[in-house]
């Protein structure tokens, strides 16, 4: 069975200051981890997936497979990062792509 | 065109209604998707389409019928739906996997769905 943890329902941080969403995950197999995000009002939308170890909007995220994390990280949190981030999980071997979600996480950044 | 386009954007209907929620996109994808997403919820798997076909079903209750007529359309049929089945009900497209990779799912904005 494929599982996602984020530990933390809602965050809430200062403008300019680091931030770190959690996500913990369990599968047997090789996942891929993705990161969706989705702001008030619009569509979820990728925001970084492991396989392309890109920097997107600041947020960085390092797939630990020996701690089983894909924690999302910003140095340097902006107002308009404030939405509901999703850390989701795709491992079964189907021909179309199986993503578990996490619960979410609600980060607001404070001005 | 790289969005997903989902008709209509809400959606009022009784319980002996029948209604459909219509998905398009124009990408090239292969695989498509329902999810259903309670508030404050993720959103959960419903069913996934390979090559047009039904290749994943959640155990979904028959109520809520999907059909995918071509490669950039697919529908969710419904019918004598509950309260319950209130949400917001999202389509997304990917590439199927191939060899092991996951495809990147693009999501649609969603039909809101309110069953009285």
């Amino acid at each position: 069975a494929q599982r996602v943890t984020q530990p933390e329902k809602l965050l809430s941080v200062f403008k300019g200051a680091p931030v770190e969403l959690k996500c913990n995950y369990s599968y047997s197999g090789s996942p891929e981890l993705f990161w969706y995000v989705q702001y008030s009002r619009q569509r979820l939308q990728l925001l970084l997936r492991h396989i392309s170890r890109e920097s997107i909007k600041g947020f960085t995220a390092d797939l630990n497979k020996g701690e089983t994390s894909f924690h999302l990280k910003k140095p340097f949190a902006q107002e308009e990062d404030s939405a509901m981030y999703y850390c989701a999980l795709s491992g079964r071997e189907t021909s179309g792509s199986r993503l578990t979600f996490g619960e979410g996480t609600q980060l607001t950044v404070n001005p | 065109d790289t969005e997903v386009t989902q008709t209509p954007k809400h959606l009022v209907m009784g319980m002996t209604n029948k209604k459909s929620l219509k998905c398009e996109q124009h990408m090239g994808h292969r695989a498509m998707y329902w999810y259903k997403q309670k508030a404050k919820k993720p959103p959960e798997l419903m069913f996934v389409y390979s090559y047009e076909k039904l290749s994943i079903n959640e155990s979904v209750p028959s109520r809520f019928s999907p059909e995918c007529p071509n490669s950039s359309l697919l529908n969710l049929h419904l019918h004598a739906l509950q309260p319950e089945d209130s949400a917001l009900y999202l389509c997304a497209s990917s590439h199927p996997a191939v060899g092991g990779r996951k495809e990147t799912q693009y999501f649609g904005p969603g039909t809101r769905l309110l069953v009285l």
